[in-house]
């Protein structure tokens, strides 16, 4: 069975701090993606990075970045200068070559304080 | 170019009624998927269609869910005989291909209420 693990329900951080959310995953396959997604309150799910498996280099876009430790199937985001617009819910998801779904872990709630 | 297209984005039913949701995906995509999150759960995979064929539908339940994306308009959810525990927001998301690799589009979900 594929999942995806995310242990820590809810994180806060200071304004302009850095924090990272943590994600591991189980898959016996060796080609797949994954996706970090964001969902504020108006509940829309948006994409905030993506990594295929078989690129060592970590992604990164703008202020957010992985860390994709394939061994240990690990999938970490850092969110760095945390901005207030940054509050919302966090899921971590990956699809495989050989599925037609997404699967979700049970995300991570942030909340950005002054 | 507007992004997937849920209607209602709010519907309250009552026990035993039923619920229909539908989706618009991007225009060129011909991928439709349909996601159910509980409250305070992420989102699970119920069923993936392209136009007039269901891909994938191990994620619905075997009854009462049903789902269909016609060669002219919006792909369907159909929800009979509605019970408390399918009280939910319905997520879709639409592709231009399989998703593997690519980016899927979420639409802003539609809450359903079952009093």
């Amino acid at each position: 069975a594929q999942t995806v693990t995310q242990s820590q329900p809810e994180m806060s951080v200071q304004e302009a701090e850095t924090v990272t959310l943590s994600c591991t995953y189980d898959t016996s396959e060796s080609n797949y993606y994954l996706f970090w997604y964001k969902q504020p309150p108006s509940r829309q799910m948006i994409l905030v990075i993506r990594q295929e498996a078989y690129k060592q280099q970590n992604a990164t876009e703008n202020r957010f970045s992985v860390n994709f430790q394939k061994a240990a199937k690990s999938f970490s985001l850092k969110i760095s200068d945390s901005q207030l617009g940054d509050t919302a819910m966090y899921f971590c998801a990956f699809i495989t070559g050989t599925a037609s779904k997404l699967t979700f872990g049970t995300g991570t709630r942030l909340q950005v304080t002054l | 170019n507007a992004g997937v297209m849920q209607n209602p984005r709010h519907l309250v039913r009552r026990r035993g009624q039923e619920a229909r949701l539908r989706c618009s995906p991007m225009k060129g995509h011909s991928h439709v998927y349909w996601y159910r999150q509980l409250p305070e759960e992420g989102l699970k995979f119920m069923v993936y269609l392209q136009k007039e064929n269901i891909i994938d539908e191990s994620g619905m339940p075997k009854e009462r869910f049903s789902a269909e994306f016609p060669k002219e308009g919006p792909s369907i959810l159909r929800i009979q005989q509605v019970v408390r525990g399918d009280s939910a927001a319905y997520f879709c998301a639409s592709s231009p291909a399989q998703g593997f690799g690519g980016e899927l589009f979420f639409g802003e979900g539609s809450r359903l209420t079952v009093l």
